[in-house]
């Protein structure tokens, strides 16, 4: 059963600051990994969506990572912005079935 | 649709009252998911929906809850006899085939149980 892990739980920085966020899965046999934002009381948006082929995906200031092999990855938000607070959720899906998301990662940029 | 749209957005309901959840899926996208999450959760898989396949209803909690999707497109995601904990807000996505291709959430469905 595939099981999805993010660190941190929580995490507070000052406005432009690099920082990355981790995702973690067991079962490396995933089909595609991709990355959302959840604004408080709201739905999910997309960010990126990385496929096993893949190693990295790139919009804007983010930039995901993929390391099928070792279960991982990882997020990185570049420059910081207090608009960036949210909960950031990771997603893998294995073929034909659904997705299995992680706990996600409540970040909060201080102005 | 631009996207995917879930209706209503609020859902207040007495417990033990049946209710409705509709999804609205971004058009020609053939799966379709429904998830729940409770307040301060994470996100629980509920039923897929693939093509013309038979459903995958492994994450439903009861036999209360029961989905349906018309015509490839819309569903409907029903509870009945609804019970306190069932309360949180009901997530529909909608994607194109089964390969590799974003997944697109709706807003959500806020159901509290009275």
């Amino acid at each position: 059963k595939q099981e999805v892990t993010q660190i941190p739980a929580a995490l507070s920085v000052p406005e432009g600051e690099n920082l990355v966020l981790n995702c973690s899965f067991t079962d490396s046999a995933i089909y595609n990994l991709q990355w959302f934002r959840q604004d408080p009381g709201k739905g999910l948006t997309s960010l990126l969506l990385i496929q096993s082929s893949q190693r990295e995906q790139t919009s804007g200031r983010l930039n995901a990572s993929l390391d099928k092999s070792s279960g991982r990855s990882t997020l990185y938000i570049a420059a910081s912005q207090p608009g960036d607070s949210a909960t950031y959720l990771c997603a893998v899906y294995n073929y034909g079935q659904n997705f299995v998301f992680g706990p996600g990662t409540r970040l909060s940029v201080l102005p | 649709g631009a996207g995917v749209s879930q209706s209503p957005s609020n859902k207040v309901t007495e417990k033990g009252k049946d209710v409705e959840l509709r999804c609205d899926p971004i058009s020609g996208h053939t799966a379709l998911y429904w998830y729940r999450q409770s307040l301060g959760q994470g996100l629980e898989f509920l039923i897929y929906f693939q093509g013309n396949s038979a459903p995958d209803k492994s994450g439903l909690p009861s036999d209360r809850f029961s989905a349906e999707r018309t015509g490839g497109s819309v569903s409907t995601l029903t509870i009945q006899r609804t019970q306190q904990e069932d309360s949180a807000v009901y997530l529909c996505a909608s994607r194109f085939g089964i390969a590799n291709t974003e997944a697109f959430f709706g807003q959500g469905t806020r159901l509290t149980v009275v």
